[in-house]
């Protein structure tokens, strides 16, 4: 059974700290990406990696950067935490072969910015 | 952004009835899919329907594409309790990886 697992289902931080999201996928895929859900505002792509050590910003990378130094393993950094950060975080992948991208997504992590 | 717009954003139905939910899209695309997800969860992959056909189907799912009008519809009969959760689509840019989410219709099956 194919999976991406997420290292928290919830995380509570303090303003200014440093916080490490992981996640790990066991699917072999190429492609992995971290998104942050927000009610009313959908699904919004932070950062995507295409390969190891390759990453790009996603739609809204400021406050965020990503590492990815193992195909199975993409991590979110975010280096000073600040209560806006406040969201539910998803990482996906998916494979790089082909046109049907069907992402597979992890359970999320609920962080709380105090 | 280049998000999609979902509609309604909120549905109620009974038990037995079908549900159907719709979504546009703004660029060209290689494919469009449907996720579900439920409550506090990651999202499920439903369906994926390709730029060059109409109509697709899988189980209770039924789901059409309009390129014209850039624009998809997910229609669920029968549905049930179990179905209580929100719908996004997501579109795929033609040679793109990434994909673009709608804002989700949040669907919730009265018993």
């Amino acid at each position: 059974d194919v999976k991406v697992t997420q290292s928290s289902r919830y995380l509570v931080k303090r303003t200014g700290e440093k916080v490490f999201l992981e996640c790990v996928q066991d699917m072999d895929h190429e492609n992995m990406f971290w998104y942050r859900q927000d009610p009313g505002l959908g699904l919004r792509l932070i950062y995507f990696s295409y390969d190891v050590k390759m990453k790009e910003k996603g739609d809204i990378p400021e406050g965020y950067s990503v590492s990815r130094e193992k195909k199975e393993r993409f991590s979110l950094i975010l280096e000073s935490a600040s209560t806006n950060q406040t969201s539910m975080y998803l990482c996906a992948s998916s494979t790089g072969q082909g046109n049907d991208n069907e992402q597979f997504f992890g359970p999320g992590t609920r962080l709380t910015v105090l | 952004s280049q998000q999609g717009e979902e509609d309604p954003q909120a549905l109620s139905i009974q038990e037995g009835e079908n549900a159907t939910m719709n979504c546009s899209y703004k660029t060209s695309i290689n494919n469009l899919q449907w996720y579900r997800q439920n409550s506090g969860r990651g999202l499920v992959h439903l369906i994926l329907i390709r730029s060059n056909e109409r109509e697709k189907h899988s189980g209770r799912l039924r789901v059409t594409l309009d390129t014209s009008k850039k624009s998809s519809s997910l229609l669920i009969t029968a549905s049930r309790a179990a179905d209580t959760a929100s719908y996004f689509c997501a579109s795929n840019g033609q040679g793109a990886q990434k994909l673009v989410f709608g804002q989700g219709t949040r669907l919730t099956i009265n018993p």
